[in-house]
């Protein structure tokens, strides 16, 4: 199937580090992103990983990527109430007609606590 | 800079009329995008557009007509909606093909 799988829901206290997790299916895939949703607001871009590397990182943001399982995890060390939004993983596929496809997962909803 | 606007924020309509959605980006993007998105869901690709011709329609109900008049405009023609056409409605813009940027949304709702 073209199924990207995530947790619907992760509750962590302020300051702890949170871990987001995804799977996709399609093996020939080359970009995995991370979007954020605020409530009421449009998707921002938080990062991207390439399907060649296992690691990135930006800021508190860490991105891993096990190809063999199929597995991606986003990791936002010292996370803050201005963190709690959607997180959706999503896997894109390039069809033919010059254009890329998004397959997103449901979406992680994050509430972050005092 | 990464900007894809769209108004109206907010728009409200009844079932008979005729109202459009409206997309800019100016980041010489070459392929634009629509989705709906729903509550607590993720979003639905509806409509894409390559090179300003129209490449995808997810089988979209003819009561929502895409144009794409230049490069830089996109927009979403509305008439005749149900009420579960309400939702939010996305608009995205890509290099071909490359990372989608999207717009803050259009929040729809149909009475």
């Amino acid at each position: 199937g073209e199924d990207v799988e995530q947790s619907l829901f992760l509750s962590v206290r302020e300051g702890d580090s949170s871990v987001i997790n995804c799977t996709y299916t399609d093996s020939s895939s080359t970009y995995l992103y991370w979007y954020k949703q605020e409530p009421g607001a449009g998707l921002q871009l938080l990062t991207y990983i390439f399907s060649n590397m296992d690691m990135k990182q930006d800021q508190r943001l860490t991105v891993l990527l096990n190809k063999k399982d199929k597995h991606l995890s986003l990791r936002i060390a010292d996370t803050q109430t201005g963190d709690s939004a959607i997180y959706f993983c999503a896997e894109r596929r390039v069809p033919s007609g010059g254009y890329n496809k998004l397959i997103f997962g449901a979406g992680t909803r994050l509430a972050v606590h005092p | 800079d990464t900007e894809v606007t769209q108004t109206p924020k907010h728009l409200v309509m009844g079932m008979t009329n005729k109202k459009s959605l409206k997309c800019e980006q100016h980041m010489g993007h070459r392929a634009m995008y629509w989705y709906k998105q729903k509550a607590k869901k993720p979003p639905e690709l509806m409509f894409v557009y390559s090179y300003e011709k129209l490449s995808i329609n997810e089988s979209v109900p003819s009561r929502f007509s895409p144009e794409c008049p230049n490069s830089s405009l996109l927009n979403l023609h509305l008439h005749a909606l149900q009420p579960e056409d309400s939702a939010l409605y996305l608009c995205a813009s890509s290099q071909v093909p490359d990372t989608q940027y999207f717009g803050p949304g259009t929040r729809l709702t149909v009475l």
